[in-house]
């Protein structure tokens, strides 16, 4: 079982649909990240929030869209999205962002843009 | 900017034998963290040690050590007795005192473990 959930773990949309990506954290973390990884390319970490507060946005366009409720849950939501978009989007959490807290990953949610 | 290099995107290793994957960083912090997370198919990020630059032990967990070579900016995983739950993606990171918990990944080093 992992502390770090995301759902749903497989979405295909089409170009002009709008979802939304859910992730759920249960260790008691404040700090939560999204990253991309796309095939044969390192993980990109796309967005952090910090205490519910947005602390990094790490030049992702706007048809991606996040959203911190509270400290437990994170959002990403999607909207005309493209082809090249279709990655492994993976969901983590921490401690207050801090040089050297152990990041936890959740199992990821798959992405397909047709 | 900080980087992570992986030099060997795959790597193979037998049943009970001993494996290491290379990694090597660039920085100019003094204060930093390097990680070695596992990917197995399943797709969740596992980490499977950390070590703090400041000490100069090599950390371990079990069959998993690490070589870190601070002056050299190496930081290597050992798998000692490799077992077939070892194979998958492992990428080498690194987070510094610029960065917070931010982790800078490595391309990852694909691991098979044959029988």
């Amino acid at each position: 079982e992992t502390g770090v959930t995301q759902t749903p773990r497989h979405l295909v949309m089409g170009m002009t649909n709008k979802k939304s990506l859910k992730c759920e954290q249960h260790l008691g973390h404040n700090a939560m990240y999204w990253y991309k990884q796309s095939a044969k390319k390192p993980l990109e970490l796309m967005f952090v929030y910090n205490f519910k507060e947005q602390t990094e946005n790490n030049s992702v366009p706007s048809r991606f869209s996040p959203e911190c409720p509270n400290s437990s849950h994170l959002f990403l939501h999607l909207h005309t999205l493209q082809p090249e978009d279709s990655a492994l989007y993976l969901c983590a959490s921490s401690q207050p962002t801090g040089p050297g807290n152990t990041i936890y990953f959740g199992e990821g949610s798959w992405l397909t843009v047709v | 900017a900080q980087t992570v290099t992986q030099s060997q995107p795959e790597m193979s290793v037998q049943e009970a034998e001993t494996v290491t994957l290379s990694c090597t960083y660039d920085t100019s912090e003094s204060d930093y963290y390097l990680f070695w997370y596992k990917q197995p198919p399943s797709r969740q990020m596992i980490l499977v040690i950390r070590q703090e630059a400041y000490k100069q032990q090599n950390a371990t967990e079990n069959r998993f050590s690490v070589n870190f070579q601070k002056a050299a900016k190496s930081f290597s995983l050992k798998i000692s007795d490799s077992q077939l739950g070892d194979a998958a993606m492992y990428f080498c990171a690194y987070s510094g005192e610029t960065s917070g918990s931010r982790l800078t990944f490595g391309e990852g080093t694909q691991l098979t473990v044959n029988p």
